[in-house]
């Protein structure tokens, strides 16, 4: 089974630009969650859906971020405009509806901002 | 807000050497989770904990939840150069949201 496929797996890009990372879930999970890795912040949270709906994004740092989820097999986290602070792995991970299940990560985006 | 705290930040083992990393609460948690990270990867997922005093083991490796669901650990027997990684813990208030530890690097020296 293909797991948690997120795209692109890296980008560059100068300071100001949009930002698109894409994601698709493993097919049948119903929560889908957007995480920022940086060293100096760790693993954070920024939102999760459960059945295509947000849920929780008190994580998302500012207006900037904004996270969609179209359908059940597709989610995209934008960053409009983009800045230097900004740059971190993005992880999304995915897991069945029910309290005790695990996540399914990506293989996460290497996103660096000049 | 919830906070979790995980010690140590960084461990530095000879192979053959035991490996504790332990995470802590200020508040009582639901649930816990363990992942490991290799150097480059993602997390990937190890163990749940849930009740009380549970104690599960997956091979040479031993998860801890305390008796006042506050606090968990990770115990690696007789470390070997392939259990390197980043050792997370994600704990949850209310089952559904999951705060993730800052993390115990491991490193294993042969």
């Amino acid at each position: 089974d293909a797991g948690v496929i997120q795209s692109p797996r890296h980008e560059v890009t100068e300071m100001g630009q949009e930002v698109t990372l894409r994601c698709k879930p493993i097919s049948g999970h119903n929560s889908l969650f957007w995480y920022r890795q940086t060293m100096m912040r760790g693993l954070e949270l920024l939102i999760y859906f459960n059945n295509n709906v947000p849920i929780d994004d008190s994580g998302m740092p500012e207006d900037r971020f904004s996270a969609k989820m179209p359908n059940a097999s597709f989610s995209t986290l934008k960053i409009q405009p983009s800045e230097p602070r900004d740059s971190a792995v993005y992880f999304c991970a995915s897991s069945p509806s029910g309290q005790f299940q695990p996540q399914h990560f990506g293989d996460g985006t290497r996103l660096s901002i000049l | 807000g919830q906070q979790v705290m995980q010690i140590p930040q960084y461990q530095h083992v000879q192979e053959g050497e035991d490996f504790t990393t332990y995470c802590n609460s200020s508040t009582t948690l639901s649930n816990i989770q363990w992942y490991k990270q290799r150097p480059g990867g993602h997390p990937v997922f190890l163990i749940q904990l849930v009740k009380s005093g549970e104690v599960k083991k997956q091979k040479r490796l031993t998860f801890q939840f305390g008796e006042a669901k506050k606090n968990s650990s990770l115990h690696i027997t007789a470390t070997q150069t392939t259990d390197v990684g980043t050792y997370f813990c994600a704990v949850s208030y209310n089952f559904n949201k999951f705060y993730f530890g800052s993390g115990t690097k491991l490193n294993v020296k042969p």
